[in-house]
């Protein structure tokens, strides 16, 4: 089946900062998604993402699909941005392992 | 507002005590499916349902059950849960397989003893 690959698996950051995750797919997808799931344990959509680029404030993300890869970006980290972010895809929506982000104040 | 609602949101019961998970979504949605969370592995599909009475395993079926009688429901059922079957989990629902936006709803955390 499909491998999904997310990194850095884990982000430490000071409050500010700016980052960039990365979600690599082993074989092509026509409807990969970022997730952020909360202290809360909720996943809440962040893009709905299977090419081109898209922006929400200060979040933004990016797929080639061709190279198989999706970008997160997260710019001016703010401490309510911690929490596990999430790639998936694929008919099964196949999840990622994801990446947890630790920002600190 | 469109969403996807479980209940409970959290469940604390005893080993072989049947339980049912539901699960509804308000977005006329044909796809539909459940998933468990677990440290060190991940989000893993349990079920799907591709439209009322069409549901398949999906990678960790055993222990579960799952019913489609009507487009907005999908309940998940542990007929005799085991301390195995602690985890987080999900209900998500989209309209087309593999072409439109899936969401959420927002968790159970299911605790057996």
């Amino acid at each position: 089946g499909i491998q999904v690959e997310q990194s850095p698996p884990d982000l430490i950051l000071q409050e500010g900062a700016n980052s960039t995750l990365r979600c690599n797919f082993s074989d092509s997808v026509n409807n990969l998604q970022w997730f952020h799931q909360n202290p809360w344990g909720q996943l809440i959509n962040l893009f709905y993402i299977p090419s081109g680029t898209k922006q929400n404030g200060r979040l933004s993300a990016t797929t080639v699909a061709t190279e198989r890869y999706s970008l997160l970006y997260i710019s001016s980290s703010q401490t309510t941005d911690s929490g596990v972010y999430f790639c998936a895809g694929a008919q099964k929506l196949v999840f990622g392992q994801g990446t947890r982000l630790t920002i600190n104040p | 507002e469109a969403q996807v609602t479980q209940n409970p949101r959290y469940l604390i019961t005893v080993t072989g005590k049947k339980l049912t998970v539901t699960c509804s979504q308000n977005m006329n949605h044909e796809y539909m499916s459940w998933y468990r969370q677990d440290p060190g592995l991940g989000l893993r599909q349990i079920y799907y349902s591709m439209n009322v009475e069409v549901t398949d395993k999906g990678d960790v079926p055993e222990g579960y059950k799952v019913s489609r009688k009507e487009k907005r429901n999908f309940p998940l059922i542990l007929e005799s849960p085991s301390p195995n079957q602690t985890s987080l989990y999900f209900c998500a629902s989209r309209g087309q397989v593999g072409l439109t936006e899936a969401f959420f709803g927002q968790g159970t955390r299911l605790t057996v003893v």
